[in-house]
């Protein structure tokens, strides 16, 4: 079965410095992965995906994320973080070649103080 | 593009009521949705999967005479929580794929539900 794990809970970090937020996976072949982002109260939009192909994916927003294989990782990354980036981050991962269900992590609480 | 819509945005009923959720593909056809709920601070739990035409699949624990699916179009699917109880209360999201596979889904803002 598919697993995600997003070990920070809750991170903070100053306006304009930079950001990765980390996601490891458990999956028997090559995953599907996803970033979402949630503000409060809101559903989840589309960060950005991995699907094949380069592992570094670039997303909207100025975000970023690597596949990498050997580590079962795919973090997200932002050189510099706006106020506006504040939101609980969720991570996914679903079955490639089809296999409609997506398993989330717990999410990570993005804090930016000014 | 590929935008869903939820409505109502937030609900509150009376114990022992049914509340219905609509989930709508506003821009393109959805083959499958899928409805989650989510627990303060807590992740998206998938509760069921609805293919249109065909019958919900419900995931292990979730009580499918409960949580009425129904996914009548390509672009609609509804959930009905027949005989709310205040445990009900939780933040419902669809979300919507237009293929058969979960490559991508699309989600919808979600629907505050709390049952008094």
């Amino acid at each position: 079965a598919q697993s995600v794990t997003q070990p920070d809970i809750h991170i903070t970090v100053s306006e304009g410095a930079s950001l990765e937020l980390r996601c490891n996976y458990s999956y028997g072949a090559t995953p599907y992965l996803f970033w979402y982002v949630q503000s409060p109260g809101q559903g989840l939009q589309l960060l950005l995906k991995y699907f094949s192909g380069d592992t570094l994916v670039q997303g909207i927003k100025g975000f970023e994320a690597e596949f990498k294989r050997s580590q079962s990782s795919f973090n997200l990354r932002k050189p510099s973080v706006h106020w506006s980036d504040a939101a609980e981050y969720f991570c996914a991962v679903g079955a490639s070649g089809g296999g409609n269900k997506l398993t989330f992590g717990t999410g990570t609480q993005l804090k930016v103080e000014l | 593009g590929a935008v869903v819509s939820q409505h109502p945005s937030r609900v509150i009923c009376k114990s022992g009521t049914s509340v219905k959720i609509e989930c709508r593909s506003l821009d393109f056809q959805a083959t499958t949705m899928f409805w989650y709920r989510q627990f303060p601070k807590q992740s998206l739990m998938l509760m069921a999967t609805s293919n249109e035409g065909s019958k919900a699949t419900y995931e292990q624990g979730v009580e499918k005479d409960k949580f009425l699916i129904n996914h009548a179009s390509l672009t609609l699917s509804t959930l009905t929580v027949t005989s709310a109880h205040p445990e009900d209360s939780s933040f419902y999201i669809c979300s919507a794929s237009p293929g058969l596979a979960a490559e991508t889904q699309y989600f919808g803002p979600g629907t505050r539900l709390l049952v008094l």
